[in-house]
């Protein structure tokens, strides 16, 4: 079956930088498009990224442009998320999620890694 | 990238039939028929409910159902029951190739 497992949370301090991991099995990986969702304690998801199924294609929320960066690894079946300039709003649980087949719509998600970034 | 707009509650009684209303601009919801939604309930990762606009994935209940109408999306959960209390989120694909999703919305069953 489909699983996605991030790795990678903790708490950091304010201005630091930190990278998470999400490794993916039972589906060909380099098939799927994958996303980073995330969401603060409490409040609602909120959409981060997406990189296409070779890596060539990346988009953002202009909440994370320019601080945080997606890729992946086809070779070592993961996606990562390198976070940099980390704020105390960037506290959240962080997911991963795969693309349908040939969709451009989320169908499963990881459990999550929850990052706190502290003063 | 403003979040769909999701009324934060609605609530029902056992039996009876809920809509949930998620409204975007012709940029996303309205732009295309890639809309989702899923279910979240608490301490767990969301699961999906409906991909575009109105299908069910397989060992969803047909209790649920979907549908849109110009910029509004909706999610139509019938025959409600104990179990359907949980957050529920809208996602649409935008114009930008991202992504967007709903403000919320808490499903409390009476």
């Amino acid at each position: 079956q489909v699983q996605l497992v991030e790795s990678g949370g903790g708490v950091v301090q304010t201005g630091r930088s930190l990278r998470l991991s999400c490794a993916g099995s039972g589906f060909t990986f380099s098939s799927y498009g994958l996303h980073w969702v995330r969401q603060a304690p409490g409040k609602g998801l909120e959409w981060m990224a997406v990189i296409s199924d070779d890596g060539s294609d990346k988009y953002y929320a202009d909440s994370v442009k320019g601080r945080f960066t997606i890729s992946r690894d086809n070779s070592k079946n993961t996606l990562y998320l390198q976070m940099s300039s980390l704020r105390a709003e960037d506290t959240a649980l962080y997911y991963c999620a795969k693309d349908w087949p040939a969709r451009p719509e989320i169908d499963y998600w990881g459990q999550g890694t929850l990052v706190t970034v502290s003063s | 990238q403003s979040a769909l707009t999701q009324p934060a509650s609605v609530s029902g009684s056992p039996g009876q039939s809920i809509t949930i209303s998620c409204t975007g601009t012709s940029s996303d919801v309205g732009g295309y028929y890639h809309v989702s939604w899923f279910q979240q309930h608490p301490g767990k990762a969301p699961k999906l409910m409906i991909y575009g606009v109105s299908n069910r994935p397989s060992g969803v209940s047909n209790r649920f159902s979907g549908s849109k109408s110009g910029n509004t999306a909706s999610l139509t959960i019938s025959g409600l029951l104990p179990e359907d209390e949980a957050d529920y989120y809208c996602n649409s694909y935008t114009t930008s190739s991202t992504r967007v999703f709903g403000t919320g919305t808490k499903v409390t069953v009476l």
